[in-house]
């Protein structure tokens, strides 16, 4: 258990409709980062959220958004469904806002996306 | 062009090999670099992590980088079947605003026993 949390493990849906996803960081952790992996692109970094403020963004949709909460977890919401968005999300946490202050970061086991 | 370029494999090996998994980058602004190992339906964890040319060790891993070339290695000495996992580097650099780490796609690799 690498101690970030992530719920739920597994969803399907249908196109066009919205979900949220779930993610608790190690405790401790202030820094919340956001991953999409699918087969043909990788890990994908979505977007960052520092002690309850976005600090940096990166490929993530304008259908996408997340937010973090005074307790430190955080929800990435994901609306209008396409069946492209299908992937696993994962979350990751670190103490600092910089990864490489951190020496990396740590994984949650992440969410399995199925949009039919 | 990907700012970190991987081979993804499958690379397969017998027990007991030396494997050497690669990526290479663009950008010599990048100055940390790492290895994930991802098991099936697991999220990466951290192997190794360095931010400077040359060699470092930990048991049977050795990350190696060359920032002349813009290359990283892993190296794993003999190899277990346990070792079998999707194997990712990262790189990260301090640009105003990059504060997320950039991934490879991923070898995977398959130890036969």
């Amino acid at each position: 258990d690498s101690g970030v949390t992530q719920t739920p493990k597994h969803l399907i849906t249908a196109t066009g409709q919205r979900v949220t996803l779930r993610c608790s960081p190690r405790s401790g952790d202030l820094s919340v980062y956001w991953y999409q992996q699918s087969l043909d692109q990788g890990l994908q970094f979505l977007i960052q959220y520092y002690n309850g403020e976005e600090r940096a963004k990166g490929n993530i949709l304008e259908r996408f958004s997340a937010q973090q909460f005074p307790d430190l977890h955080s929800e990435l919401n994901l609306s209008s469904l396409e069946l492209g968005d299908s992937a696993l999300y994962f979350c990751a946490s670190s103490v600092e806002a910089d990864p490489y202050l951190n020496y990396g970061y740590t994984f949650g086991s992440g969410t399995r996306l199925t949009v039919v | 062009q990907k700012e970190v370029e991987q081979d993804p494999g499958p690379l397969s090996v017998p027990e007991g090999a030396i494997v050497s998994l690669n990526c290479t980058y663009s950008n010599s602004a990048f100055q940390y670099f790492m290895w994930y190992r991802q098991y099936s339906r697991k999220g990466p964890e951290l192997l190794m992590y360095t931010y400077s040319s040359g060699n470092k060790e930990d048991g049977r891993f050795t990350a190696q980088v060359d920032k002349s070339s813009k290359y990283i290695s892993l190296f794993i000495r003999d190899s277990q079947p346990s070792d079998s996992a999707t194997y990712l580097c990262a790189i990260h650099r301090q640009d105003t605003g990059r504060r997320a780490l950039t991934f490879g796609s991923g070898t995977r690799l398959q130890v036969q026993p």
